[in-house]
């Protein structure tokens, strides 16, 4: 079975301050896909990223950048010098490859001060 | 381009009422899915299918139902609706590669009283 935890339920920080947003994931496949999704106070999912298990590179995106490390099952996401419309809830996901899909973490909630 | 499109975006029901949630998707995506968000515990699979005419259970499928006559549509059926039913729904399309991203609708946020 396919696990993914978000241990920090909910983040506050002030506005430009960095914030790095846990995942851990389980899952017995050797192929698998990891994703990040953003679900604004409007309620819609944005799709952030995709991460292959074969690709263990970091990756940065603007003031976003993931850190990908198998060894540890993680796929951390940073947000830097955050800003009010960061605030959001993020969600890691996991696909394996049958089936197509997607298991959550509870996802974090993350707010951001002026 | 629309993309998925959920109706309704809000719905109120009385525990025993039977309802279609509807979820149409205009990008000839293969697979398609339902997911309910409740508060702490991320989106679970309730149902979905990989083509017309195919469907399957997800994490959480008891108390709903589907069918997928077309490409475009994918509808969920509460049969008999409970309390525990309240949620927000969303229904989601892929082309079915792992390399690629599901695109989600907007949501429903159903209450059952």
């Amino acid at each position: 079975a396919q696990k993914v935890t978000q241990a920090q339920t909910e983040i506050s920080v002030v506005e430009k301050e960095d914030v790095t947003l846990d995942c851990v994931y389980e899952t017995r496949d050797t192929t698998y896909y990891l994703f990040w999704y953003k679900q604004p106070p409007s309620g819609e999912l944005v799709f952030l990223i995709r991460r292959n298990s074969f690709d263990e590179q970091n990756e940065i995106s603007g003031r976003y950048s993931w850190n990908f490390q198998k060894s540890t099952s993680s796929f951390n996401f940073t947000i830097t010098a955050s800003q009010v419309v960061d605030s959001a809830v993020y969600f890691c996901a996991l696909i394996k490859a049958a089936g197509n899909k997607l298991t959550f973490g509870g996802g974090t909630r993350v707010l951001v001060k002026p | 381009n629309a993309g998925v499109t959920q109706t309704p975006k809000f719905q109120v029901l009385k525990t025993g009422q039977s309802m279609t949630l509807q979820c149409a998707q205009d990008m000839n995506h293969e697979y398609m899915s339902w997911y309910r968000q409740d508060p702490g515990m991320g989106l679970r699979l309730i149902h979905y299918s990989v083509g017309a005419g195919i469907t399957d259970q997800g994490e959480v499928p008891n108390g709903y139902n589907v069918s997928r006559s077309t490409t475009e549509d994918f509808p969920l059926r509460l049969l008999s609706a409970a309390p525990s039913q309240t949620s927000v729904y969303f229904c989601a399309s892929s082309w079915g590669d792992l390399n690629t991203e599901a695109f989600f609708g907007q949501g429903t946020r159903l209450t059952v009283v």
